[in-house]
């Protein structure tokens, strides 16, 4: 295991298509983010787990939004009758519980919403 | 409300010049941590040094330094002698301890690019 994997690395969909992405964090980290990133900006927090509870979530974060976790290991992010807005890199992260440790991120899934 | 500016959108710099990369922070705690990551053109945040809020020490790692001073609410960064492989975007992120939320708030970036 050497590091956060995300699949798929890209997806292009028509708006009002559901999406789902995933992430396989590192092995032993306990909390798992999500972010969203779009051109020219920097990574916005949408959520994130401990295990398999999900502790926090952004107002960014819409209905349409429903991210899970179960078993604490691997978690999706699903977006719902997706629109032109929701085109952006989707990066997840991941890192031990104990104080403030640094976060690994993987390198995202670009999404295209046509 | 917390907050990161990192107000210099892009520098670009001849190979072997210094550069330093300016991040100024908000937070109304007391206690919090500020990160540097590198996003080079593959897309993967890299991880490049944590600081908490009472460790005030600058901090030196290879060609890389970092100057942390809590009177001017800034963590800057300066690589000196750069190279082409540092050309990347990087971000100055804080995470605040008593909100006992765990997110990063990230600044917008820094677009470096090291030409040769």
């Amino acid at each position: 295991d050497t590091g956060v994997s995300q699949d798929p690395r890209h997806k292009i969909t028509k708006r009002g298509q559901n999406v789902t992405f995933r992430c396989d964090p590192i092995s032993e980290h306990n909390r798992l983010y999500w972010y969203r990133q779009t051109l020219g900006q920097g990574p916005e927090f949408l959520t994130y787990f401990q295990n398999e509870a999900q502790l926090e979530k952004s107002r960014l974060l819409s209905d349409r939004f429903s991210a899970e976790r179960p078993k604490g290991s691997f978690s999706t992010l699903e977006i719902q009758r997706t629109e032109q807005g929701d085109s952006a890199m989707y990066l997840c992260a991941s890192s031990l519980v104990g104080g403030f440790a640094e976060a690994f991120f993987g390198q995202g899934t670009r999404l295209t919403v046509v | 409300a917390q907050k990161v500016t990192q107000a210099q959108t892009e520098i670009s710099v001849v190979e072997k010049e210094d550069v330093t990369l300016d991040c100024v922070y908000e937070t109304r705690d007391t206690t919090y941590y500020l990160f540097w990551y590198k996003q080079p053109p593959s897309g993967e945040l890299v991880f490049l040094i944590r600081r908490n809020s009472f460790d005030e020490q600058n901090e030196i790692s290879g060609r890389y330094s970092w100057n942390f001073q809590k009177s001017t609410s800034s963590f800057n960064f300066t690589i000196t002698a750069s190279q082409v492989v540092d050309s990347a975007v990087y971000f100055c992120a804080l995470t605040e301890v008593t909100s006992g939320t765990y997110k990063y708030i990230f600044g917008t970036g820094t677009r470096l690019k090291v030409l040769a």
